[in-house]
């Protein structure tokens, strides 16, 4: 299975600065299409996760654009221009390119 | 509104067997990859199954693979997950979700807590 390894774990944060999630893969992501099916997720607590990120850089509907992701082959990243406190909760990266479709541990952002 | 509502969960001995179902809506159900991925307390997310739109391929995760059947009813729009023979470590919330191009689209469901303890 292809683990995907997230850092770091726990990332506390002060209002308005920014944040960076790293995810690394132990297989290259991109598939026989030529596509890399590397997304993000985020899980405020209490809630049901719900999708920032496909495929490593295309933000969802109504997911802010402070909320960005880049990366390739087996290295990624996700940015938060300047955190909010919205943003509290735990972050995912998974890879959908590879069965079975595995996620990293989560990184907890919280606010300083 | 695309809404996928679980259902199901409960508490179950170990050995015992549950049948999971989501009900989907908004959406054109047969379209459409299916997934069940589940979330131990406190732990993160695995992925647990996926089936194809036609409900003739399934694919399970190894951890469950043997005890764990993903099935559809297209003109139901529902979604299953037959569990048996079910472990203290399937302890989890199960959420159903769609699966479109490697990833699970948004809305995901609440979940349904399944608590496998004698």
């Amino acid at each position: 299975d292809v683990v995907m390894t997230q850092s770091p774990l726990s990332l506390p944060v002060t209002l308005g600065q920014p944040a960076s999630i790293s995810c690394r893969s132990s297989q290259s992501l991109v598939y026989s299409d030529g596509n890399t099916y590397l997304n993000w997720f985020q899980q405020r607590p209490g809630q049901s996760p719900r999708r920032l990120i496909y495929q490593v850089s295309n933000r969802d509907s109504g997911v802010p654009d402070r909320f960005s992701g880049s990366g390739s082959g087996t290295d990624f990243t996700l940015k938060i221009s300047r955190v909010e406190a919205e943003d509290v909760g735990v972050y995912y990266c998974m890879q959908g390119t590879h069965w079975p479709w595995t996620f990293g541990q989560g990184t907890k952002v919280e606010i300083k | 509104e695309v809404q996928l509502v679980e259902s199901g969960g409960g508490l179950v001995q170990p050995g015992g067997s549950l049948r999971l179902s989501c009900a989907a809506s908004g959406f054109t159900f047969s379209d459409y990859y299916m997934s069940w991925v589940r979330q131990a307390p406190g732990e993160g997310l695995e992925w647990v199954a996926n089936i194809n739109p036609e409900g003739t391929e399934d694919y399970c995760v190894d951890s469950v693979k043997g005890r764990f059947t993903a099935s559809r009813d297209n003109a139901k729009n529902s979604l299953f997950l037959q569990m048996n023979s079910l472990r203290a470590d399937d302890t989890a919330v199960y959420y159903c979700a769609r699966s479109a191009y490697g990833s699970a689209v948004n809305p995901w469901g609440q979940g349904t807590l399944v608590t496998v303890s004698s």
